[in-house]
Parts: C-alpha cells; structure tokens; sequence
C-alpha cells in the first residue's frame, strides 16, 4: 500500500546546527513527493517539490529511489525553522489521484 | 499565490444536524480538491478526492452518505456532514489543485467542527 513514514514525532536542533527530517515513502509506479510546512497559526503551504530540485529558505530535499526516501535537510538551522514539517505523496490509484502525508515532525530550534 | 479560502473558520452544531463546510480557489480553477481530517496532534486524514464535475472518491473507511461532497465548478466544493455526531468533531481541511500549472495543492485555513 501506498505510504509516507515520517519516524521523528519531534526534533530539536540548536541554531546553526544542521537540521535532516526523515521521509520515507513505499509506492510502487514513479512517486510524486513534496514537503509542506505548518507555521504557528498558519495553514500549511509548500516548502518544495522534488520534481523542481530546488533550494527553499536554505532547505533541500533529494528523491532516493534506491532508498525510498525523501529527507529535508538544511545545513544551518535557524529559529525561523521551528514549525511542523510533512511529508506528501501523490499518486495515481486505478486512474484516481491522491494526495496523502505522513505524521509530521515538529522541528524545534533551540536558541 | 495561490489562494483557497474555507468557510467557516468554526462552526458548532447540535447533534443531528447537518454543516456544510466550503472551500473556494479564489484565484485559479481547480479541478481537484482534496479534503482531510487531522484529530489532535495528529496528521492530515484524506477522506475523499473531487473532480470538478463528477463524484467524489472517498477513502476505505469513509461514510460517502455522512461526508457529502459535492465539486460543481471550478472554484467550489463544498462537504456537507450530515445527522452530525459528536465523534465528528474534528478540524477539517481542504485543498486544491490548479487545472495546469505546477500539481501542488494549496490548503485552506481549515474548520474545526464541534458537535454538541
């Protein structure tokens, strides 16, 4: 079945230190991956896409499709960062489109 | 942007009652909107995907005759939860996706619905 795993409920990482938030995906056709985020009081918006291979408020993302994972990483953490994180899959089952995320990570940056 | 706009922000409802909750692109044409269920500290729960014009597709689980949704334009989808429970109160969002263009989807501001 088609699934977005997302192991870190919670992390909490000190400014300036390198942030990685862990997703990993199971689907077996060509998978469609992004991340959204939730600041305090907002709505979620997106982040990045993978198909786009870009670089967002210093965060990057890379499709692994040996590993079937798509982990956001920035290499220095800044407090602005702290937010809930999700991961999202979309697909195509029997012709109908999906869009489905994981749990979330809540990202912590300690001052 | 991209805006979606859901209405209302909050809403409370006696038991038996029905709530219909709406969700707008106010800027681009939708033809896929998807609407979801977070419960407290939880992740977002996709109960169904619409398709401009035609019926919804709901997720395993979902009761299509509680959570009626209903995508007649491109800009509006309503769901509508009937005889409503208090074990539907919950935050309900919903998104949508342009015609053409990029395939992200934009959320809404969400709904939280209590039942009382």
């Amino acid at each position: 079945a088609q699934r977005v795993t997302q192991p870190e409920k919670l992390l909490s990482v000190f400014k300036g230190a390198p942030v990685e938030l862990k997703c990993n995906y199971s689907y077996s056709g060509s998978p469609e991956l992004f991340w959204y985020v939730q600041y305090s009081r907002q709505r979620l918006q997106l982040l990045l896409r993978h198909i786009s291979r870009e670089s967002i408020k210093g965060f990057t993302a890379d499709l692994n499709k040996g590993e079937t994972s798509f982990h956001l990483k920035k290499p220095f953490a800044q407090e602005e960062d702290s937010a809930m994180y999700y991961c999202a899959l979309r697909f195509f089952n029997f012709g109908n489109e999906k869009l489905t995320f994981g749990t979330g990570t809540r990202l912590t940056i300690i001052p | 942007g991209a805006v979606v706009s859901q209405h209302p922000s909050r809403v409370i409802c006696k038991s038996g009652t029905s709530v219909k909750i709406e969700c707008r692109s106010l800027d681009f044409q939708a033809t896929t909107m998807f609407w979801y269920r977070q419960f407290p500290k939880q992740s977002l729960m996709l109960m169904a995907t619409s398709n401009e014009g035609s019926k919804a597709t709901y997720e395993q689980g979902v009761e299509k005759d509680k959570f009626l949704i209903n995508h007649a334009s491109l800009t509006l989808s309503t769901l509508t939860v009937t005889s409503a429970h208090p074990e539907d109160s919950s935050f309900y969002i919903c998104s949508a996706r342009a015609r053409t263009g990029p395939t992200e989807a934009f959320f809404g501001q969400g709904t939280r619905l209590t039942v009382v």
